[in-house]
């Protein structure tokens, strides 16, 4: 099985600063056939379902705003969120879907303070 | 927009069977790959099974198989998780959602207690 190691498990920051998930794998999730990695980020907000925010590493959801950014390649991840805000308090996770089992990081818990 | 609603979890002994649906909208549904995933209380994600668009192929996590079941009915759109000799630490919400998980529903909760 592939193991997602993330970190920190909690971060405190003030609005508008910038901050950054890391999770490694102990698997490259790097498709040799079309170059791409098997790696999304989810938020979840307290009370909510998660919600996907990036996945093939660096790809935005969707109405996701562009201060969330993801990037890295091969078994090194990271989630950077610019100028935090208040509305972005919540856990985030890593998920690998490379291979099965799928599997997901610990989680980041982040508070505003 | 898209839309995925669980339904039939709830208060179970352990050793009982429980049944989960989750009706799908919103999209075309047998083009996609389908997953449930839990989440225990307080406690992080963790993904349950996956089932091609077609049906034909399943995957599971270790501590499920042989016990949980998924399958899904294309013309109702609609996927289920049978969940057989249910334990304590199967205890969690369970929410469905578009593999790996673009898209999720708001869950389902289900307590294996005696």
């Amino acid at each position: 099985d592939i193991v997602m190691t993330q970190s920190p498990s909690s971060l405190a920051v003030s609005a508008g600063e910038t901050v950054t998930i890391n999770c490694k794998s102990s698997q490259s999730l790097l498709s040799s056939g079309n170059q791409k990695n098997y790696l999304a980020w989810y938020q979840q907000k307290p009370g909510q379902s998660p919600k996907l925010l990036i996945y093939l590493a660096s790809t935005r959801e969707s109405g996701v705003p562009d201060r969330f950014i993801g990037s890295g390649s091969g078994t090194d991840f990271t989630l950077t969120i610019s100028s935090v805000q208040a509305e972005d308090l919540a856990d985030y996770y890593c998920q690998q879907h490379y291979s099965y089992p799928l599997t997901f990081g610990s989680g980041t818990k982040l508070e505003i303070k | 927009e898209v839309q995925l609603v669980e339904s039939g979890g709830g208060l179970v002994q352990p050793g009982r069977s429980m049944k989960l649906s989750c009706a799908a909208s919103g999209f075309t549904f047998n083009n996609y790959d389908m997953a449930w995933v839990c989440q225990a209380p307080k406690k992080g994600l963790e993904w349950v099974a996956t089932i091609s668009y077609d049906g034909s192929s399943t995957y599971y996590r270790d501590s499920v198989k042989g016990r949980f079941t998924i399958s899904r009915d294309n013309a109702k759109s609609t996927l289920y998780l049978q969940m057989d000799s249910l334990r304590s630490e199967d205890t969690a919400t369970y929410y469905c959602a578009r593999h790996p998980g673009a898209n999720w529903g708001q869950g389902v909760m289900v307590t294996v207690s005696s």
